[in-house]
């Protein structure tokens, strides 16, 4: 069961382009990750969100958790081809301890 | 601080083998989580390791085993591998909170396994 859809699956834009990734659950998280994850290694974290309704910034990343916890939203603006890779969000739930859901995945690709 | 370290970062398996993968966490950190990650299904949970005791398990047939060590450093088996088990295998360690909440994952390069 996915409990965490991400959309969407692959984006190809160009440079300076602005762009927004969707991660959508019916299930309330208590936490909810971004990372990013480049060919050949594991996924790193870029940020960290745990109130609904939280918005956080990270240059020109911009990350949004929903009201009630079971949505998030990353906006690229002005995107670089150094943005290029998967991003992933993972949600944490309470008492779960180590265990993150991941979404799919989306595939970015920013053409210069 | 170093990071996490997984060993061996590539490894060529046939059906019927069996598989060990090491992982060695960030010093201090007491968690260690596993994940599978394929281009089907994406990265999904295997398991999770707190002061050597299995504290989470994910949907995966009892062929996928692990354990941890005192010294915090854990491995995964896989027995009787399939052709499905191909797969990125990552693993990840954190400072776990207070109340069976997450501090952050920070992950490994994982190890790429490949079964013939």
């Amino acid at each position: 069961t996915q409990l965490l859809e991400q959309s969407p699956q692959f984006l190809s834009i160009q440079e300076g382009e602005n762009l927004t990734v969707y991660c959508n659950s019916s299930s309330v998280f208590s936490s909810l990750q971004w990372y990013r994850q480049e060919p050949g290694e594991g996924p790193v974290l870029l940020v960290t969100v745990v109130t609904g309704g939280e918005v956080k910034k990270l240059k020109r990343l911009t990350f949004q958790f929903g009201d009630a916890r079971k949505d998030s939203s990353l906006h690229i603006t002005a995107a670089q081809p150094g943005d290029t890779g998967l991003y992933l969000c993972a949600g944490a739930q309470n008492n779960q301890g180590g265990k993150l859901i991941f979404g799919q995945g989306t595939e970015l690709s920013v053409k210069p | 601080k170093a990071g996490v370290t997984q060993t061996p970062r590539y490894l060529i398996k046939t059906r019927g083998q069996q598989v060990t993968l090491s992982c060695s966490p960030i010093s201090g950190h007491r968690s260690v989580s596993w994940y599978q990650q394929t281009p089907g299904q994406g990265l999904q949970f295997l398991f999770e390791y707190f002061s050597e005791t299995q504290r989470n398990k994910g949907n995966f047939p009892g062929r996928f085993s692990g354990r941890q060590f005192s010294n915090s450093r854990s491995e995964m088996n896989v027995s009787t591998l399939e052709l499905g088990d191909s797969a990125l295998y990552l693993c990840a360690s954190s400072l776990p909170l207070a109340g069976g909440l997450l501090d952050t994952q920070y992950f490994g390069p994982g190890t790429r396994l490949t079964v013939l």
